[in-house]
């Protein structure tokens, strides 16, 4: 079975511009999470997505937005790019909601780098 | 607020040495603790997951433990080898629901 795929791998955009990544998780899993990770730090939670609901969102402007699809993909949305916007954008998947937490099995990442 | 702490930031060693990897967290209120590997560039792979009411657990030669009441996790790997260069991250679930807060991580080089 294939993992989580996320696409595209690598992406190059300009201040104040717009921005669509995307995540298919796991066959049979129903969350996505989405992180971002500067250089040099720890992944931040950015959103969970469950049965195409928003579950969770972490501390980050409204700029970003996430959605979940029927199939369970789901898509990150940001708007009006910033430098600071730079970094490795990282999409989880596990089985369910993780209502006492699960393994989540991550992707291998969208490198965004805004000139 | 959960915090999670990772010492050494950074850690070099010879092949074939045991070594220890600290990661610290502020909350005691975890559901579980995962560890992650992840190569340059590239995402996160899983390691280990132990859950709060467990103590360790093991996978060949890595071995987690957890102490939940001091907040304290260790990843044991044995006999080190050059492809276990990387750089590990602890990361922890609090509260329900799949949201982790990871260390910063702690970057290692085995040489030969």
């Amino acid at each position: 079975d294939a993992g989580v795929t996320q696409s595209p791998t690598h992406l190059i955009k300009t201040r104040g511009q717009h921005v669509t990544l995307r995540c298919s998780p796991i066959s049979g899993h129903k969350s996505v999470s989405w992180y971002q990770q500067v250089l040099g730090q720890g992944p931040q939670f950015i959103f969970q997505y469950y049965e195409k609901e928003e579950r969770g969102r972490g501390n980050f402007p409204d700029r970003f937005s996430a959605r979940q699809f029927p199939n369970y993909s789901s898509e990150l949305n940001v708007n009006a790019l910033l430098l600071g916007d730079s970094a490795l954008y990282l999409c989880a998947s596990s089985l369910e909601a993780g209502y006492f937490g699960e393994t989540q099995y991550f992707g291998p990442g969208t490198r965004l780098l805004v000139l | 607020k959960q915090e999670v702490t990772q010492i050494p930031a950074a850690l070099s060693v010879p092949e074939g040495e045991n070594l220890v990897l600290n990661c610290s967290f502020t909350d005691s209120a975890i559901y579980n603790l995962q560890w992650f590997r992840q190569d340059p560039g590239k995402g996160l792979t899983s390691l280990l997951l132990i859950q709060s009411s467990q103590r360790e657990q093991t996978s060949g030669r890595l071995n987690a433990s957890l102490d939940k009441s001091s907040g304290r996790s260790t990843l044991y790997i044995a006999a080190s080898q050059p492809g276990d260069s990387a750089t590990y991250l602890c990361a922890v679930i609090t509260g329900g629901g799949n949201k982790l807060t990871f260390g910063t991580g702690t970057q290692l080089k085995v040489e030969l």
